[in-house]
């Protein structure tokens, strides 16, 4: 089975901290994502990665920056947290065009 | 209007009813389409993957794709309160390399005993 892990499953930060969100999976794919998810907004795409080293932007990558140093790990960053980057925030890989598998999930309140 | 469409309810049916989860969609180049089961404060899980229009079987689960009307669903037959979650159905163009994938808002479905 395929296995997504993220770093934390709740995280509380003040405003202006950087934060790091790490993902890890185990099945060697080569796209790894990173999406936010808040009520009434659904998923939102913030920046994947088809790639080690290689990134590219989602919708929403203001804010945001993100790191692929080996195959299996990607990072998310948040240079200087802020009240409304509070949201659950979901990594998800993929092989090629197949469907993405996610993980757990971390909620991030920013306070 | 959104490329993907899809009621977010809640939905509350019995134990051992049918149920049915439907999306629209907009966009005529979508070919591979997914349900997963997302439960409360955790990730989604991929439940069905299907490409093109038709049925496809899984246990109690069947998705059906009709691309003509744009519309798709998932059906969930003998309903229990172990399926009371948020299914989010997603699509996405061609194969070959990465294609975004497009997500419905997703619908809160809740089983009653």
């Amino acid at each position: 089975d395929v296995k997504v892990t993220q770093s934390s499953r709740y995280l509380v930060k003040r405003t202006g901290e950087k934060v790091f969100l790490e993902c890890v999976q185990d099945m060697d794919h080569e796209n790894m994502f990173w999406y936010r998810q808040d009520p009434g907004l659904g998923l939102r795409l913030i920046y994947f990665s088809y790639d080690v080293k290689m990134k590219e932007k989602g919708d929403i990558p203001e804010g945001y920056s993100v790191s692929r140093e080996k195959k299996e790990r990607f990072s998310l960053i948040l240079e200087s947290a802020s009240t409304n980057q509070t949201s659950m925030y979901l990594c998800a890989s993929s092989w090629g065009g197949e469907a993405q598998y996610f993980g757990p999930g971390t909620r991030l309140l920013v306070l | 209007q959104k490329e993907v469409e899809q009621d977010p309810g809640p939905l509350s049916v019995p134990e051992g009813a049918i149920v049915s989860l439907n999306c629209t969609y907009s966009n005529s180049a979508f070919q591979y389409f997914m349900w997963y089961r997302q439960y409360s404060r955790k990730g989604p899980e991929l439940l069905m993957y299907t490409y093109s229009s038709g049925n496809k079987e899984d246990g109690r689960f069947t998705a059906q794709v009709d691309k003509s009307s744009k519309y798709i669903s998932l059906f969930i037959r003998d309903s229990q309160p172990s399926d009371s979650a948020t299914y989010l159905c997603a699509m996405r163009q061609t194969s070959g390399g990465y294609q975004k994938v497009t997500f419905g808002i997703g619908t809160k479905l809740q089983v009653i005993p």
